[in-house]
């Protein structure tokens, strides 16, 4: 199974919004409603952002987003603050209790 | 207060079998629909799953590693073991494991993360 595709970096100013795209197949993102976003800051482990294409755990702030169509998934962050400044992986259900990440996005907040 | 720390020797040599145990607490996975699986992130690299295990004792893992792979429980202590057999450098990486959801009322999350653990594979 291959990584979901995801942009290698994507980067906005303070208070903009960016939306950073995860694309899969018919086998996987296309499938199931079991899609996930992760934030890792450096050294840290990642963090669940989003899940379920676009519900987001308590404690996450309403400024993330999540949607899909099709075969790609995508998060949005609106407001964009210095602290967003990470790496963001996808993640899918792929089927019989395995799963896939994405190959990861650097965010930057310039 | 739901936690996972994963252990495991810090350097492996070429050909050798990694042990990698993940001790949780907060949760139990006999007497609920929570699994554990185990990600792996090489430096600079993204994630990778790897393997899962519920409340049965069936594994389930990654088609590129199941042949390397095994994954069980002990109820008793909360704990998940994972063995990786036939190192190589390239298995060099940050292993975590993470609590996520299962059977129908899966909502696919890996919600809750160890801190990890950094496994070196040299000979």
């Amino acid at each position: 199974q291959s990584a979901l595709t995801q942009p290698a970096s994507v980067s906005g100013s303070p208070g903009q919004s960016i939306t950073i795209s995860c694309t899969g197949t018919s086998s996987d993102v296309g499938s199931y409603n079991f899609v996930s976003w992760y934030q890792q800051h450096p050294g840290k482990a990642p963090k669940l952002m989003i899940y379920e294409i676009t519900k987001r755990p308590s404690g996450v702030s309403n400024r993330f987003s999540g949607s899909k169509s099709g075969n790609t998934a995508s998060l949005t962050i609106s407001g964009l603050q210095a602290e967003d400044e990470a790496d963001y992986y996808c993640c899918s259900y792929l089927g019989s209790s395995t799963w896939v990440f994405g190959g990861g996005t650097k965010l930057t907040v310039l | 207060q739901v936690t996972l720390r994963e252990s495991g020797p810090a350097l492996v040599k070429p050909t050798q079998t990694l042990t990698l145990t993940c001790s949780f607490s907060g949760f139990s996975l006999s007497a609920s629909d929570m699994c554990v699986s185990w990600i792996r992130q090489p430096p600079g690299k993204a994630l990778e799953w790897l393997a899962l295990i519920g409340k049965n004792d069936d594994g389930y893992y990654s088609t590129s590693l199941r042949a390397r792979l095994a994954i069980s429980k002990d109820t008793s202590k909360n704990q998940v073991v994972l063995t990786m057999t036939n190192m190589d450098p390239v298995d060099t990486a940050t292993y975590y494991c993470a609590r996520i959801r299962g059977g129908s009322s899966s909502d696919g999350a890996f919600d809750i993360w160890g801190q990890g653990t950094m496994i070196t594979v040299s000979s």
